[in-house]
């Protein structure tokens, strides 16, 4: 079964950078659409960046536009999302999850999601 | 604020059924057969329940069910358990951003 484990969350102070990880077993995440989806404390999800399987191609949240970056290491079919410029609004869970498409198409569900990690943005 | 709007809270007992409503817009919901509903305990990943407005993903109960009319999606729940107790999210593509937008959720309480 498709599991994806999410690590890398903490605090950090705000302007801060913070890399988070999201690692798949029995799933090639190379071979599908990646994405993070955030959930801030009390309130409903976010849909934050995805990356395409095949071509790498990437989106954004205009919130998140500019400052954090979506990228994957197929040797370790590890997804990433490294995350600057932090601000108090960016503290939430995030959840890596897959739309199991090759490329990322905003209009499929995402089947399978990790079990979240919790970023907290303070000083 | 959550593009989609749903109800804070539904009630009903065992036995019952709800519906859990999510009004959007024609840019959303209404212009696009490509809705999504999620159930979420507390502490836990959300799960996928339903999409393209009406399909179960695989594994999930037939009591579950999706509808759309207009702008407005639909989840129902027949014959209510009291594991059914949970928050519900809907999620629709957005057209012109081409992007995908939640609601707000909706937390479902079993009397």
């Amino acid at each position: 079964e498709v599991q994806l484990l999410d690590s890398g969350g903490g605090l950090v102070q705000p302007g801060g950078s913070l890399r988070l990880s999201c690692e798949a077993s029995e799933f090639t995440l190379s071979t599908f659409a990646m994405s993070w989806v955030r959930q801030a404390p009390g309130k409903g999800l976010e849909w934050v960046s995805s990356i395409s399987g095949l071509t790498g191609k990437t989106a954004y949240a205009d919130s998140v536009k500019g400052r954090f970056t979506v990228s994957r290491d197929t040797s370790k079919n590890t997804l990433y999302l490294q995350m600057s410029s932090l601000r108090s609004d960016d503290t939430a869970v995030y959840y890596c999850a897959t739309v199991l498409r090759k490329d990322w198409e905003p209009w499929a569900p995402f089947h399978y999601w990790g079990q979240g990690t919790l970023v907290a943005v303070s000083s | 604020q959550s593009a989609l709007t749903q109800p804070a809270s539904v009630s009903g007992s065992p036995g019952q059924s709800i519906t859990i409503s999510c009004t959007g817009t024609s840019v959303d919901v209404g212009g696009y057969n490509f809705v999504s509903w999620y159930q979420q305990y507390p502490g836990k990943a959300p799960k996928l329940l339903i999409y393209d407005i009406t399909y179960l993903a695989s594994g999930v109960s037939s009591r579950f069910s999706g509808s759309k009319s207009g702008n407005t999606a639909s989840l129902t729940i027949s014959g209510l358990q009291a594991d059914d107790e949970a928050d519900y999210y809907c999620s629709s593509y957005v057209g012109i951003t081409s992007s995908v937008t939640f609601g707000g959720g909706t937390t479902l309480t079993v009397l």
